[in-house]
């Protein structure tokens, strides 16, 4: 089975450009969350969707944030203007049930602003 | 966000050692879960646990919904060289507020 699919793997932008970060959930499963992990921070949750529906994005760091998800099998993380501070690896995650199952997360996409 | 304490932070032992590491909070959480992330790799689910004193294994790997529901527990036995990576708890809360822990670093000696 296909797991959870991000892309880029990798991304190096310059500061001010915008990011696009995309991510498949495994089929079937009805919650799809992004999480950011650097050095310093660990792994934070971003925000997460239930049926599509977001239903908590309080982990959005600021306005240049923003997630969609248009369908059950795609989610989007756009980061407009990219900052040099917001370099880190960004993963995608889904499961079958946001209240009682286990995530399975992608493998991440490293982003680099410089 | 709130995070939750894992002990110890980072771990050097010999093969062959058992390992222990656990999760606390301040707060109830209705789930744990257990991952394990390799460099360059997004965590991996090892075990989840649903209910106070649950006691679940996959291989050498044992876990323990504590009863307090505050915490929870990870042992390994008899470590090997690929045990080697970051463990990470995470729990959800009721509300389904989701965290994860900090982390505990495990190197395994040859």
């Amino acid at each position: 089975d296909a797991g959870v699919i991000q892309s880029p793997r990798h991304e190096v932008t310059e500061m001010g450009q915008e990011v696009t970060l995309r991510c498949k959930p495994i089929s079937g499963h009805n919650s799809l969350f992004w999480y950011r992990q650097t050095m310093m921070r660990g792994l934070e949750l971003l925000i997460y969707f239930n049926n599509n529906v977001p239903i908590d994005d309080s982990g959005m760091p600021e306005d240049r944030f923003s997630a969609k998800m248009p369908n059950a099998s795609f989610s989007t993380l756009k980061i407009q203007p990219s900052e040099p501070r917001d370099s880190a690896v960004y993963f995608c995650a889904s499961s079958r049930d946001s209240n009682t199952d286990g995530q399975y997360f992608g493998p991440g996409t490293r982003l680099l602003v410089l | 966000g709130q995070q939750l304490n894992q002990s110890p932070q980072s771990m050097f032992i010999q093969e062959g050692e058992d390992v222990s590491m656990n999760c606390t909070s301040s707060s109830i959480f209705n789930t744990w879960l257990w991952y394990k992330q390799d460099p360059g790799e997004g965590p991996v689910l090892l075990i989840a646990l649903y209910k106070a004193g649950e006691l679940t294994s996959n291989g050498r790997l044992t876990a323990q919904f504590g009863i307090t529901r505050k915490d929870s527990f990870l042992n390994i036995s008899a470590s090997i060289p690929s045990d080697v990576g970051i463990y990470f708890c995470a729990g959800l809360r009721p509300g389904n507020q989701f965290y994860f822990g900090t982390g505990t670093s495990l190197t395994v000696i040859p």
